[in-house]
């Protein structure tokens, strides 16, 4: 059973690029949650989606920055022209479905994202 | 707003001591409580969690502790090894939310 998939797993991009970040939940997930870890640093949450609804945004910043969990395939962050500040690990987890367990969030290996 | 505070942010113990880290959260409404264990360049990874129902909880050398009047938890390692060296971060979930909000997170070094 394959866990949380993130890719690409490191991205350099220069400022001013944009960069796209994918995430795979583990088989049987729909909640997906992106979290934004600055170096030494802990975990700040981003965004909660469902498959195709964003649930709650709230960390997300409103410039820039955006989310999205289609019916087929993965879920993308996409960061459009990139600062320096952006440098970051994003992760990604997912949760089940179920009610019982929805609280569980296991999480992908991470993207780390350089900005030169 | 939703806030968790951790203590301490770094720790040092001999192996084979305990080592306990505290956290504090500020939403009365928050029902889950998981500790994860960060190794360098790695992924989060969940080592026990809590919910608000129950008031503490065992997994071989690791136990948690929840205190729902006072609005804190707490992560026992006992009987530590070099291997337990990592950062540990304490999370809490509101009830109407899916969110984790994170403590600061606490790096622990077991010294052999």
């Amino acid at each position: 059973n394959a866990g949380v998939m993130q890719n690409p797993r490191h991205l350099v991009r220069r400022r001013g690029q944009e960069a796209r970040l994918r995430c795979s939940p583990m088989k049987g997930h729909s909640h997906v949650y992106w979290y934004r870890q600055l170096p030494e640093e802990g975990l700040k949450f981003m965004v909660y989606l469902q498959k195709e609804n964003i649930i709650d945004e709230s960390g997300m910043p409103k410039e820039r920055f955006s989310a999205e969990f289609p019916k087929e395939g993965p879920s993308i962050l996409r960061i459009q022209q990139v600062v320096r500040g952006d440098s970051a690990a994003y992760f990604c987890a997912s949760s089940p479905s179920s009610a019982r367990y929805g609280d569980t969030q296991y999480f992908g290996p991470g993207t780390r994202l350089t900005v030169l | 707003g939703e806030n968790v505070e951790q203590h301490p942010s770094t720790l040092s113990v001999q192996e084979g001591d305990s080592a306990v880290i505290k956290c504090t959260y500020s939403d009365s409404a928050s029902n889950y409580f998981p500790w994860y264990k960060q190794e360098l360049g790695k992924r989060p990874q969940l080592i026990i969690d809590i919910r608000s129902n129950v008031g503490e909880k065992k997994d071989q050398r690791i136990a948690v502790t929840l205190n729902k009047t006072a609005k804190h938890f707490s992560l026992h390692i006992t009987e530590t090894q070099p291997e337990d060296s990592a950062v540990y971060f304490c999370a809490a979930r509101g009830s109407n939310t899916g969110k984790l909000i994170f403590g600061q997170g606490t790096t622990l070094q077991v010294k052999p």
